[in-house]
């Protein structure tokens, strides 16, 4: 199975200020039939479902805030949020949609400083 | 409007069996794959199973394979989870997702505990 680990667990952010975390996967999630990475983000508010912010990772769905980024390759990639704000609060996943079983990475919870 | 709808959940005991059910609206089942993802309470979600949009392939994690059936009802437009022996660590909310590029669509979720 192909594990993935995000950093940090926890990070607190001031308002305005950048949010950066990180996803590491254990092997690659390169999909060569198309030349990108088979890597999702999510964000999750407490009694929702999770929500997907970017897919192939560094495609932005449709209506996601264009602070949100995602960027990375092969391994490592990382979700960068430019300017929080106070909605952005939530626990945040990576995932991996290459192989089965698809795994998720363990959660980075975003709060405000 | 692209929803999905989970039912089913419930308390059961440690080796009983349920049904979970999900129902679709806004698009035909059967021209995507879907999936049925779980998330223990507090932890993050876990892929359980997916169908092919032929409904001709099914894929199972290994934590579920040979207890679970994941099928779907075209005529109905739902998909289903069919959970046997059900274990302690089972409980969680169960949500169906539409597969987008990963998993775009999400239910509400609906929450199965097996606990005696």
């Amino acid at each position: 199975d192909i594990v993935m680990t995000q950093s940090p667990d926890s990070l607190a952010v001031s308002l305005g200020e950048r949010a950066t975390i990180e996803c590491k996967s254990s092997q690659s999630v390169f999909y060569s039939s198309n030349s990108k990475n088979c890597l999702v983000w999510y964000q999750q508010k407490p009694g929702q479902p999770p929500k997907m912010l970017i897919h192939w990772a560094s495609t932005r769905e449709s209506g996601v805030p264009d602070r949100f980024s995602g960027s990375g390759s092969g391994t490592d990639f990382t979700l960068t949020i430019s300017s929080l704000q106070a909605e952005d609060v939530a626990v945040y996943y990576c995932q991996q949609y290459c192989t089965t079983p698809y795994t998720f990475g363990q959660g980075t919870k975003l709060e405000i400083k | 409007e692209v929803q999905l709808v989970e039912s089913g959940g419930g308390l059961v005991q440690p080796g009983e069996s349920l049904r979970l059910s999900c129902e679709a609206s806004g698009f035909a089942l059967n021209t995507y794959w879907m999936h049925w993802v779980r998330q223990p309470p507090g932890k993050g979600p876990v892929w359980v199973s997916l169908i092919n949009s032929a409904g001709s392939d099914t894929i199972y994690a290994d934590s579920v394979k040979g207890r679970f059936t994941i099928s779907r009802d075209d005529a109905k437009n739902t998909l289903y989870l069919q959970m046997n022996s059900l274990r302690a660590e089972d409980t969680a909310v169960y949500y169906c997702a539409r597969n987008e590029y990963g998993f775009g669509t999400w239910g509400r979720g609906t929450l199965v505990t097996v606990s005696s």
